[in-house]
């Protein structure tokens, strides 16, 4: 079965940091795209950050540019998300998605992991 | 940066109806659109991709349609599992931007 699947969602300061893995299972991973999306509390979906299958480019919204950090390591099929310098409003359910066969649409999701950051 | 903005926010409608969300990119992006269905407390799910291919399993009664700057996602009979809320996203060139989201209510 394909799937993605979120850990290391958790409570955190503002300021601190944390680490987003998504391990991704039934698919040849190294070939698809795999991107962040979150969503804050009753609000809309936020796309956060994408990486080639590759590794080789990576792409971040304005709103965590320079904060978060994407990674993939294709020999153990996860995709990570480091957050650096967390403020109240990355508090959101961060979903981890892959990339269409032949579209840059997100047609696999996970259950998404949750991160709240409050003093 | 790329802004979709949906139309209407929030839409009521009986079983049955045609309903029809619009999306509108804020620079011209071919066809490189995205529709998605979040039913409440569930995972979103991919709808239509390239503007108007329909993922696979999704049933025909969903159809999308535009290109450049304006984009449609019309629902030709609604059914109660369509109640939920709708975004479109544009996938054209980083970042790929959504739509702020359509609820679609029982009316």
């Amino acid at each position: 079965e394909v799937q993605v699947l979120e850990s290391g969602g958790d409570l955190v300061q503002p300021g601190g940091s944390l680490r987003l893995s998504c391990a991704a299972s039934g698919f040849t991973f190294s070939n698809y795209a795999m991107y962040w999306v979150r969503q804050a509390p009753g609000k809309g979906l936020e796309w956060v950050s994408g990486i080639s299958g590759s590794g080789g480019k990576t792409y971040f919204a304005d709103s965590v540019k320079g904060r978060f950090t994407i990674s993939r390591d294709n020999s153990k099929n996860i995709v990570s998300l480091q957050m650096n310098s967390l403020r109240g409003e990355d508090t959101a359910l961060y979903y981890c998605a892959r990339s269409g066969t032949y579209t840059n649409a997100l047609d696999i999701w996970g259950q998404g992991t949750m991160v709240t950051v409050s003093s | 940066d790329i802004q979709m903005t949906q139309s209407p926010s929030s839409l009521s409608a009986s079983v049955g109806d045609r309903v029809t969300i619009t999306c509108r990119a804020s620079q011209g992006i071919s066809t490189y659109l995205a529709w998605y269905q979040q039913r409440p407390g569930k995972v979103p799910k991919l709808l239509i991709y390239g503007a108007s291919t329909l993922q696979s399993g999704v049933p025909s009664r969903f159809s999308g349609g535009g290109s450049g700057t304006d984009f449609t996602l019309t629902i030709s009979s609604l059914q109660p599992e369509d109640f939920a809320t709708y975004y479109c996203q544009n996938y054209n060139s980083a970042p790929h931007t959504f739509g702020q989201g359509t609820k679609l209510e029982i009316k």
